[in-house]
């Protein structure tokens, strides 16, 4: 069973909308939580990171952990096309090293 | 000049050929890993290290094994390549939970 769940998507959404991303994890000793961005043949890059229940926001980027229902989302407000990629969410587990990944969401922004 | 390096970028083999990815990275960091990537599959964890001395397996390190031969550098090699090992690759360094990734290599095995 795939501990990181992610909608493989395409998600679309139209240019300067909110995109919402979401990620579910079966473990509940999970202590970290991760969203890269990773465009088309290049690397993941890190963009935010979270590790309390609530929200956390660094620019137009918002993650928010709830820990409880063991679900992660990230927010993206007025999306730009530049924003087109895979988002990919990762965990670290109690206990762990390296993280486990989802198998990411495709987002289109249509311009 | 890039943080975390990997040679080569592109590697095409076959069946049976022993296989050297290297990684370096000038960022310091104590922990490294390596990744591979699939299409449907995402990121597995292939192995990892805290430091020189010491190497764990992560979640699918059959057919491959490692070397760590100085803080800033982590090889990995498959010592006889098969099909089903034809993926992206990816070194990543680590500091704490936050992790970095190299550009990646992308191996075919005929």
């Amino acid at each position: 069973q795939k501990e990181v769940e992610q909608n493989s998507g395409p998600l679309s959404v139209p240019e300067g909308a909110i995109a919402s991303l979401n990620c579910t994890y079966s473990d509940r000793g999970s202590q970290s939580f991760f969203w890269y961005r990773q465009y088309s043949g290049k690397s993941p890059e890190l963009i935010m990171f979270i590790y309390s229940n609530g929200d956390k926001e660094d620019g137009r980027f918002t993650a928010q952990l709830n820990k409880a229902s063991q679900y992660v989302s990230l927010l993206i407000r007025d999306s730009q096309p530049s924003d087109s990629a895979t988002y990919l969410c990762a965990v670290r587990r109690e206990g762990a090293d390296g993280l486990t990944f989802g198998k990411g969401t495709h987002l289109i922004i249509q311009p | 000049d890039a943080d975390v390096t990997q040679t080569p970028r592109n590697r095409i083999t076959k069946t049976g050929k022993r296989i050297m990815l290297e990684c370096s990275q000038t960022k310091g960091h104590d922990r490294m890993y390596w990744y591979r990537q699939d299409p449907g599959l995402g990121l597995r964890l292939i192995y990892y290290s805290f430091d020189v001395k010491d190497i764990n397996k992560g979640e699918i390190s059959d057919g491959y094994s490692v070397s760590r031969q100085a803080q800033a550098k982590f090889s990995l090699s498959l010592e006889s390549a098969i099909p089903n090992q034809t993926a992206l690759y990816f070194c990543a360094t680590g500091a704490t939970d936050t992790q970095y990734f190299g550009p990646g290599t992308r191996l075919t095995v005929l």
